[in-house]
């Protein structure tokens, strides 16, 4: 079982639609990541939280607007998707280390929210 | 800029057979290197991590990474496949002074019965 919960497994939705997607911890972990991984491809990073502030922004177009109530849940806004969005979602959480152990602390994934936008 | 090159992006093994998955970093300073494993329709799991302490690092299900700075390597090996090993493997560095873990592409191990 992952320490990481993501919700949903699975999300089918239109290119109008409003959706969610959700990511809980309670590792204590105080960053929080979203990767995207398309099929056959390795994750790419999206957003990056630190200490429940936005730290790290990978160029990620505005229909995606991430968000962290709190050090353990992170969210995933949706809206006005396109077809080559289908992906799946994955999100992680590390330590934030001080010295070498800020490098070295390895990301936990949750299982991923399997996208498709129709 | 420091990154990670996976060489071969589908390995096949015979069930038994030893385990070579190779993964080359670039980098100028002390890299931070890791292994994941992804099981079909699910997250990424940690195999090992290179801390520096030693070169040769041991993991999770019988893995095992050599790292060696003379030929900028850290592949991963285990003695004796298991059918269960069959899944994505991806090599990875942290890059320092920014909380950014970079993949490489990835290779595909199947074990043949």
């Amino acid at each position: 079982d992952t320490e990481v919960t993501q919700t949903p497994k699975h999300l089918v939705m239109g290119m109008t639609n409003k959706k969610s997607l959700k990511c809980e911890q309670h590792m204590g972990h105080r960053a929080m990541y979203w990767y995207k991984q398309k099929a056959k491809k390795p994750p790419e990073l999206m957003f990056v939280y630190s200490y429940e502030k936005l730290s790290i922004n990978e160029s990620v177009p505005s229909r995606f607007s991430p968000e962290c109530p709190n050090s353990s849940l992170l969210n995933l806004h949706l809206h006005a998707l396109q077809p080559e969005d289908s992906a799946l979602y994955l999100c992680a959480s590390n330590i934030i280390g001080t010295g070498l152990s800020s490098y070295n602390s390895p990301l936990h994934f949750g299982n991923g929210t399997r996208l498709t936008v129709t | 800029a420091q990154s990670v090159t996976q060489l071969g992006s589908h390995v096949s093994v015979s069930e038994g057979a030893l385990v070579l998955l190779r993964c080359n970093y670039s980098s100028s300073v002390p890299p931070y290197l890791f292994w994941y494993v992804q099981y079909p329709n699910q997250g990424l799991q940690l195999l090992l991590k290179y801390t520096s302490a030693a070169t040769l690092v041991k993991g999770i299900n019988g893995f095992e990474a050599e790292f060696k700075k003379s030929e900028t390597s850290f592949h991963l090996t285990k003695p004796s496949a298991h059918m269960s090993d069959a899944a994505e493997y991806f090599c990875a560095v942290f890059l320092s002074g920014a909380q950014k873990l970079v993949f490489g592409q990835g290779t595909r191990l199947t074990i043949n019965p």
